[in-house]
């Protein structure tokens, strides 16, 4: 779905590199979440925003960092990356207006660190 | 603590019924999901029950939730080949402001 795009959608770097994954949206959503997705583990949250000032913890935020620079934008980074941090990662938004909370998520920025 | 749990496979004859089950620990579950994620792709919701409900159908989807058993289905009558997709539940709980995410169910539709 166009509405939440992700760049980039595949990166390759090296163990101790910052990386960064970047989440636009032009739904008009307020809430912005970051999960990542490893084989048979589905997927766990990291972080997520209900609004610009708001930034949350997920299951998983060790090692990552994030910021809400805009309602329509969510980063993640990584400040130092490390092999086990190799995973699909998804953006997502949801609006609190919307009835049981749909979440419509990016098509995935696939990282591997070498 | 919450813990959602799915099969990883399924296999289905395509024009067969499809039953998808998950299982989950936590009672005050206030919305449960059902998810579907084709090949490169995100997730897509497929439909939601609120958890005062025991049924909701909609076109060859037919979700039924068991609260006593804390066990949640989705049934797809009359499977395509487009249905094969990994199938993922996940439940709202109460008082929480964000999803829980089962590992997912890979449906493999045979010709």
């Amino acid at each position: 779905d166009a509405d939440v795009t992700q760049t980039p959608r595949n990166r390759i770097t090296k163990t101790g590199k910052r990386i960064m994954l970047e989440c636009s949206q032009t739904k008009g959503h307020d809430r912005m979440y970051w999960y990542r997705q490893d084989p048979g583990l589905g997927l766990q949250l990291i972080y997520y925003s209900f609004d610009v000032k708001d930034i949350n913890k997920g299951e998983i935020s060790d090692g990552y960092s994030v910021s809400r620079q805009a309602q329509a934008k969510f980063s993640l980074s990584l400040e130092s990356a490390i092999p086990n941090q190799t995973a699909l990662y998804f953006c997502a938004t949801s609006d609190h207006t919307g009835t049981g909370d749909e979440q419509f998520f990016g098509p995935g920025t696939r990282l591997t660190v070498l | 603590g919450e813990d959602v749990e799915q099969s990883l496979f399924l296999s289905v004859r395509e024009g067969d019924s499809s039953v998808i089950n998950c299982t989950y620990t936590d009672s005050s579950s206030t919305y449960l999901y059902w998810y579907k994620q084709e090949p490169g792709a995100g997730l897509q919701l497929l439909t939601y029950i609120f958890s005062n409900m025991d049924m909701k159908q909609d076109q060859r989807l037919t979700v039924l939730l068991n609260k006593k058993d804390k066990h949640l289905s989705l049934r797809i009558a009359d499977t395509q080949t487009g249905d094969s997709a990994i199938y993922f539940c996940a439940e709202r709980l109460a008082g929480r402001r964000a999803l829980t995410f089962g590992s997912g169910t890979r449906l493999q539709v045979q010709p």
